[in-house]
């Protein structure tokens, strides 16, 4: 069965810190697919990015950046110089390429980013 | 145009009414979702639907009957209300692919049962 661990409850930071939210999961596939997802005080689902399990570049967009490390089974994602605007809950999720079509999330990471 | 359409997005209501949450997807989406957010923040998958068929149908309490009358829409009654529903349902799509592609969130409903 697939799972998620976002060790993490909550997160607090001043601005301009760098901030890396960390996700572990559990798979047995050999193929599948993970995710995060931004959820701001508004409460809309924002996604940020997908990465299948064969493609353990990191990413970078802008502050934010992802490693993926397979060897570890993490997908963590950092934030650099983090703004006010950067607060809220980030969701890792996972998806496996057999079975159910649907994401398993983590139990999310509240990020609160001071002034 | 919204994506992914939810009504209404607050629902306050009476333990032991019957409510209905709609949603509506205007991206060609063959797959459509819905997940519950406790007020943990956890998000669940209860229902989901592909082409109006029923592909995953998670331990949720018979009360909670989810009607997708074309792929583009997918409703989701619920009978009975108890308390423990409160809590903010999503309903989501994505494309049925290969892959396991983004999903498309809609705003959410926040139900109140009292």
């Amino acid at each position: 069965a697939q799972k998620v661990t976002q060790a993490q409850t909550e997160i607090s930071v001043v601005e301009k810190e760098d901030v890396t939210l960390d996700c572990v999961y559990e798979t047995r596939d050999t193929t599948y697919y993970l995710f995060w997802y931004k959820q701001p005080p508004s409460g809309e689902l924002v996604f940020l990015i997908r990465r299948n399990s064969f493609d353990e570049q990191n990413e970078i967009s802008g502050r934010y950046s992802w490693n993926f490390q397979k060897s570890t089974s993490s997908f963590n994602f950092t934030i650099t110089a983090s703004q006010v605007v950067d607060s809220a809950v980030y969701f890792c999720a996972l998806s496996e390429d057999t079975g159910r079509r649907a994401l398993t999330f983590g139990s999310g990471t509240r990020l609160q980013v001071q002034p | 145009d919204t994506a992914v359409s939810q009504t209404p997005k607050y629902l306050v209501t009476q333990m032991g009414n019957d409510k209905s949450i709609k949603c509506e997807q205007n991206l060609g989406h063959d797959t459509m979702y819905w997940y519950k957010q406790d007020s943990k923040k956890f998000l669940k998958i209860m229902f989901s639907y592909n082409n109006k068929e029923l592909i995953i149908n998670e331990t949720v309490p018979n009360r909670f009957s989810p009607k997708s009358p074309d792929k583009a829409h997918l409703n989701l009654h619920i009978n009975s209300l108890e308390l423990g529903d409160s809590a903010v349902y999503f309903c989501a799509s994505s494309p049925w692919t290969s892959q396991r592609e983004k999903l498309f969130f809609g705003s959410g409903t926040q139900l109140s049962v009292l």
